[in-house]
């Protein structure tokens, strides 16, 4: 079945401590992406990659880093989570361009 | 001025009407467009690209206006079903893709 994964779905965390959300796809799909969505902002862009090792800053990168090591993998780090990080976080993969994107199931991040 | 804007809602129709939802855009060299359908804080689904000479799937029509700077979405003969958040999604060309806030549809029996 044609999938993005995400792990974990839902994490409750405390300033400072890093973590590391994961993301998969299993169509060989070039084109990664991950937003976060909050209430009346809709969702935003953080970060995308092209390809592997091609990364690209979104609308919101401050505070997140990712890698791009293998082609179905796309992790999201927060090296020191913030409160202001508290959000619902997606993946999404797509061959680009007018392709559409598929997403993960989200990931619930809440920082204490 | 935000680059994709949506009236966010409540739309609230009968079953069996007719909606219509409108987006616009402020970056005249985006590339493409889509709506997206999301229920609930679930994941965004693509409903269906919008292409310039409009396109339709099924109860749905969806029209792009570049010269005016907008996309809509029509809906005919509202399920129950259609309940959901629509979301007007904009890529600028550079693979950045700029979401609109949403459109919250409650379809009502």
């Amino acid at each position: 079945e044609a999938q993005v994964t995400q792990n974990p779905r839902y994490l409750i965390t405390v300033t400072g401590k890093k973590l590391t959300v994961t993301c998969s796809q299993n169509m060989n799909h070039e084109y990664m992406s991950w937003y976060r969505q909050d209430p009346g902002l809709g969702l935003r862009q953080i970060y995308y990659s092209m390809n592997v090792e091609v990364t690209d800053k979104g609308d919101v990168p401050e505070g997140y880093k990712v890698s791009r090591k293998e082609k179905r993998n796309f992790p999201l780090i927060l090296e020191s989570p913030s409160p202001n990080q508290t959000s619902l976080y997606f993946c999404a993969s797509s061959n680009g361009g007018t392709d559409t994107q598929y997403f993960g199931p989200g990931t619930r991040l809440t920082v204490l | 001025r935000k680059e994709v804007e949506q009236d966010p809602g409540p739309f609230n129709v009968p079953e069996g009407a007719t909606v219509a939802f409108n987006c616009t855009y402020s970056n005249s060299a985006s590339q493409s467009f889509f709506w997206y359908r999301q229920d609930c804080r679930k994941e965004p689904k693509l409903l269906m690209s919008v292409y310039s000479s409009g396109n339709e799937d099924g109860r749905f029509t969806a029209q792009l206006n570049r010269a005016s700077q907008y996309i809509s979405l029509l809906i005919r003969d509202s399920k129950l079903s259609d309940s959901a958040t629509y979301l007007c999604v904009v890529d600028t060309g550079t693979y950045k893709y700029i979401f609109g806030t949403g459109t919250r549809l409650k379809v009502l029996a």
